[in-house]
């Protein structure tokens, strides 16, 4: 069964580049549709973007947001540049098959402060 | 975007009662509407992908209908369990959205 893992540091200075890893395990990171969603901190989720090959970003993103994949390593990127506190989030990985997520990693939270 | 709005945003519910949570589409979204459960401190969990098709290993007391714009997640019969945040999650349009969650307690 697949695992993801994501990792990257827990502190982020305002208007500096948020960089996360998802490492994927017990798989392959090709042929499947990799996403990044968030979560504020007792909000609801937000989905960020998707990489398939391609990519595709949430429009209120867009400007903003990185998504790669490594399939050296099996693992997927994310970068968000000029960070502000409302970036603040627990960011998760997830595998998806067409528009649904089948698979989560268990989310780290990144909080955005000076 | 489609902005998905789910009712009750929360619910307090006796053990053994049946839950009904609903979700609404801002536009026909046929059947591209998942479920997901998020317990306290853990990644959400897919139970209901299509409208109405049960993930493996969900268990059958949750049922998915819906189709178009109104959706609704059935629980049978409440267990301690599935003391969760229950999200919708459309993917008919780019970008995927979700409900903002109701939220799932027992009396």
């Amino acid at each position: 069964q697949v695992q993801l893992q994501e990792s990257g540091p827990r502190l982020v200075k305002p208007s500096e580049t948020l960089s996360l890893t998802c490492t994927v395990s017990g798989g392959s990171i090709s042929g499947f549709y990799w996403s990044w969603i968030r979560q504020p901190p007792g909000k609801g989720l937000e989905w960020i973007g998707f990489y398939s090959g391609k990519t595709s970003y949430n429009p209120s993103l867009q400007s903003r947001v990185t998504i790669s994949v490594d399939t050296s390593t099996n693992q997927l990127s994310l970068r968000l540049r000029s960070v502000t506190a409302a970036d603040t989030a627990l960011y998760y990985c997830a595998r998806q098959g067409g528009g649904t997520f089948s698979s989560w990693g268990q989310g780290t939270l990144v909080t955005v402060s000076s | 975007d489609i902005q998905m709005t789910q009712s009750p945003s929360s619910l307090s519910s006796s053990v053994g009662d049946r839950v009904t949570i609903t979700c609404h589409a801002s536009q026909d979204i046929s059947n591209y509407l998942n479920w997901y459960q998020q317990k306290p401190g853990r990644a959400p969990k897919l139970l209901i992908y299509d409208a109405s098709k049960l993930e493996t290993g969900v268990p059958s007391r949750f049922r998915g209908s819906g189709s178009g714009t109104d959706f609704t997640l059935n629980i049978s019969s409440l267990q301690p369990e599935d003391i969760a945040t229950y999200y919708c999650q459309q993917y008919e349009n780019l970008p995927y959205t979700f409900g903002q969650g109701t939220k799932l307690e027992i009396k």
